[in-house]
Order: structure tokens, then sequence, then C-alpha cells
């Protein structure tokens, strides 16, 4: 099946910086979500991006399919980022096992 | 903006118990599934479902559980017989048209999930 890696698996960064995660998958996907666990637990849906680049204010995605990687960045982190972040691809959605963000104020 | 809705949030229950999880998907999707992750491990697919059967399942998914879609709202995920290592949050999700804005057909929605923990 479809293996997804993703890193760093860990990431502390201040609040103000910027923070790139990468996401690597070994064969072509129709489908690819970034996802955000928050401290409670539930997903949220940053971005449905299978190709192409997508921003939504501080966030933005960039997936290149032929190379078979996606990137989310995240531009002057807040504490409110901390958490996981999940890639996920293909139509029964395999996920990776996310990059755990920690912002400190 | 419609949202996959999921009962209850939490959940207690003996082992060799059944548990019933229960899920409002987002209304007009057509695709549903379940998800389950185990504290602090990365979610694991369980089912999807469509048309009214399984469209495909995991080799999690055997036959300790089943979904259901009762009636035209609701999308449940039944445990038969309950096993220490069920414990886990279990997500709903749903895709396939609908009324979410912007969405993408394949777009998948998450539920806020129901922890399930098993004594």
């Amino acid at each position: 099946g479809i293996q997804v890696e993703q890193s760093p698996p860990d990431l502390i960064l201040q609040e103000g910086a910027n923070s790139t995660l990468r996401c690597n998958f070994s064969d072509s996907v129709n489908n690819l979500q970034w996802f955000h666990q928050n401290p409670w637990g539930q997903l949220i849906n940053l971005f449905y991006i299978p190709s192409g680049t997508k921003q939504n204010g501080r966030l933005s995605a960039t997936t290149v399919a032929t190379e078979r990687y996606s990137l989310l960045y995240i531009s002057s982190s807040q504490t409110t980022d901390s958490g996981v972040y999940f890639c996920a691809v293909s139509d029964k959605i395999i996920f990776g096992k996310g990059t755990r963000l920690h912002i400190l104020p | 903006e419609p949202e996959v809705t999921q009962t209850p949030s939490h959940q207690v229950t003996q082992m060799g118990q059944e548990v019933i999880l229960h899920c409002v998907p987002i209304s007009n999707h057509l695709y549903f599934y379940w998800y389950r992750q185990i504290l602090g491990q990365k979610v694991e697919f369980l089912v999807s479902f469509y048309n009214n059967e399984i469209s495909e399942k995991s080799e999690i998914f055997d036959d300790q559980f089943s979904v259901e879609r009762p009636d035209g709202s609701n999308f449940t995920l039944k445990i038969r017989s309950t096993k220490l290592e069920d414990s886990a949050m279990y997500f709903c999700a749903s895709s396939g048209g609908g009324l979410v804005k912007y969405a993408s057909y394949n777009e998948q929605f998450f539920g806020p999930g129901t922890r399930l923990t098993v004594l």
C-alpha cells in the first residue's frame, strides 16, 4: 500500500517563527489533505490539495504530485497553532504519523 | 457551515459489551467512513460505505465490527464484543457532494470523534 512519511516528527518554535512541514508519499494519489489535530483531539481540515498551491491566511500548502510530496507552510506562528499536523492521501485516507508542533510564547 | 456530528463524545464500557457509536454525516454527502486513532498513534482507516453497502474495509474491521445507515441521516459503528485494545478515538467522516462551500467532491470532513474506553 501507499506509504506516507512526514517530517519532522517534532518541531518546537518560538511564537512568530515560520515553519515548513513535509509529506512524502510513495505512489501517485488522487487525494491529499492536510489536517490539524488540536489539543482536544479534533481533526480540522486545513487543505484539500492533490496538486498545486493554496493559501488560507497564514497557512499555505503546495503539492508536487509528479514528485510525490506536499509541503505545509505556517507563517508567523501563534500558540494556537500547536498540535499535530497530519497529511493524508488516497480515497480511504492513509494518514502519516504527523508532525507535532509546539509553539512557545 | 455544515458539519459531521458524533455522539457520544465519550463512552466507557466493560470488556465484552456491545457499543454503538453514532454519526450524522453532512447532509447530501454520499460517502461515509469510520477511522480510529489509538492514543498517541496515527489515524487508521476502518471502513467506507457508499450506496448502502460497504465499499472497502481494512484488516482491522473484522467480524466484531459492523456499520449501518438505519435512516437517511445516521451512520453507526457497532462493536459486538469490545476488547481492551478497542480503546481509541473513533472518527466518522463523510464526503461527496453536500452543502459545504468550496469543498471538493473527494474532500473528507471529520466529526469531533468518540473516545471509547474499554475497561
